[in-house]
């Protein structure tokens, strides 16, 4: 079992459609959960961080996550085409001396049609 | 420009050839990643300092890369004797040492990778 699972996609919505990425992982120690976005070609871009179970809400975005389930999700409402891209779930987990280490899924791409 | 910088951006280098990659971090981020990532996945997990010291190596790194952070700041990754399987992008990033959202992970552009 892969240690974090997403579709890879691609995802296609039409624009103004609501797009929602799934996320399931497999360590039951992991606290917090964050999203990136991933243009072609470019570096990951955090939009999202998410500690506690339920729904946290930031503009067109909302992360929910149940703990319970291994399961974390990221909606994006009013999909624009400037959303299209790759999305990278990554639960955190400790380094040694405290450090954060991240781990990627393979993300999800989509796409936002017009 | 404050965010965490990566020199070079694209390393052409023949199979065989030694390559050196550096990270500046954001100022006054004392903890420093190193990640690769190849073409459909995602980031895996190098290697971490807190200010200068080494904390964590994963066992992706093999014995021809190592990574130096001296003086707590900058950060170099080596890739000795270059192989074609090390095409991939080198993220550098950086964080504060501080608990909860203060901790946030902030990448680099990264640097590409191509060995011919």
């Amino acid at each position: 079992q892969k240690e974090v699972e997403q579709n890879s996609g691609p995802l296609s919505v039409p624009e103004g459609a609501i797009a929602s990425l799934n996320c399931t992982y497999s360590d039951r120690g992991s606290q917090s959960f964050f999203w990136y976005r991933q243009y072609s070609g470019k570096s990951p871009e955090l939009i999202m961080s998410i500690y506690s179970n339920g729904d946290k809400e930031d503009g067109r975005f909302t992360a929910q996550l149940n703990k319970a389930s291994q399961y974390v999700s990221l909606l994006i409402r009013d999909s624009q085409p400037s959303d299209s891209a790759t999305y990278l779930c990554a639960p955190r987990g400790r380094l040694t001396g405290g450090g954060n280490k991240l781990t990627f899924g393979t993300g999800t791409q989509l796409k936002v049609e017009l | 420009d404050t965010g965490v910088s990566q020199d070079p951006r694209h390393k052409i280098t023949k199979r065989g050839q030694n390559v050196t990659f550096r990270c500046d971090p954001i100022s006054e981020h004392n903890r420093l990643y190193w990640y690769r990532q190849t073409l459909g996945q995602g980031p895996e997990f190098l290697t971490y300092f807190q200010n200068e010291a080494q904390l964590e190596k994963s066992r992706l790194l093999s014995d021809r890369f190592s990574a130096e952070r001296p003086k707590g700041s900058f950060s170099t990754l080596e890739i000795q004797r270059t192989e074609q399987g090390d095409s991939a992008m080198y993220l550098c990033a950086s964080s504060l040492a501080v608990s909860g959202a203060g901790n946030t992970i902030y990448f680099g552009e990264g640097s590409w990778l191509t060995v011919v």
